[in-house]
């Protein structure tokens, strides 16, 4: 079983929509969590880090649950410009090294 | 926007150089990693670093090898290239303090080898 699991998608969506992504992790002790988005070719960008409490910015919504040991990214409102790969990343224990998932591919259409 | 930089972003070379990819950071940053990522694929962890002269593997086995002599900088190093070599190569740092310190990557450098 990987360490952090993602369904790889594509999630076709079209403008406007709101779409949901999940993300499993094996390590209980696992510490902190991000979102990346990452564009065809490009590098990994920060999206956003995923507190205990779960946390917005703008039309995203990051939720943890640490019983269940999953984390989620919610997309409202869609844009064309939100197609991209989102990747799960979670950070272990010891060197504290970073996981990351394999990622969800999101389609936005007109 | 920038704060690391990777140099060269393109490289195609031939078969039996050896080559350097070189990577910079600007923000101070302790922790340094190079990633490996194939097309379509997901990123594998390939050196790390917790500081100046320290580098450890990292999951993926790799025939190339990484410095840290300065803070800023984090080559990385094929003594003798091959096809196999051909993939995206990610730099990141990120910062010591804090658990929650997220990864900054640069823009790669995608190396052919043919």
């Amino acid at each position: 079983r990987k360490e952090v699991e993602q369904d790889p998608g594509p999630f076709n969506v079209p403008e406007g929509a709101t779409v949901a992504f999940n993300c499993t992790y094996s390590n209980s002790a696992s510490q902190s969590f991000f979102w990346y988005r990452q564009d065809c070719r490009k590098e990994p960008k920060l999206l956003m880090s995923v507190y205990s409490s779960g946390n917005e910015d703008g039309r995203f919504t990051a939720q943890l649950n640490r019983a269940s040991q999953y984390i989620s990214l919610l997309i409202r409102d869609s844009k064309l410009s939100d197609s991209a790969t989102y990747l799960c990343v979670v950070r272990g224990t010891g060197f504290q090294k970073l996981v990351f998932g394999t990622g969800t591919r999101l389609l936005v259409s007109p | 926007e920038a704060d690391i930089y990777q140099t060269p972003r393109y490289l195609v070379i031939g078969t039996g150089k050896k080559i350097t990819l070189e990577c910079s950071q600007t923000m101070g940053h302790d922790k340094m990693y190079w990633y490996q990522q194939d097309p379509g694929m997901e990123l594998h962890l390939i050196h790390y670093s917790y500081g100046v002269n320290s580098t450890e593997k990292g999951d993926l086995s790799s025939e190339s090898t990484v410095s840290r002599i300065r803070t800023e900088h984090f080559p990385l190093t094929l003594e003798s290239a091959r096809p196999s070599h051909t993939s995206q190569y990610l730099c990141a740092s990120s910062a010591s303090e804090g658990s929650n310190s997220p990864l900054h990557f640069g823009n790669g450098t995608r190396l052919t080898v043919t």
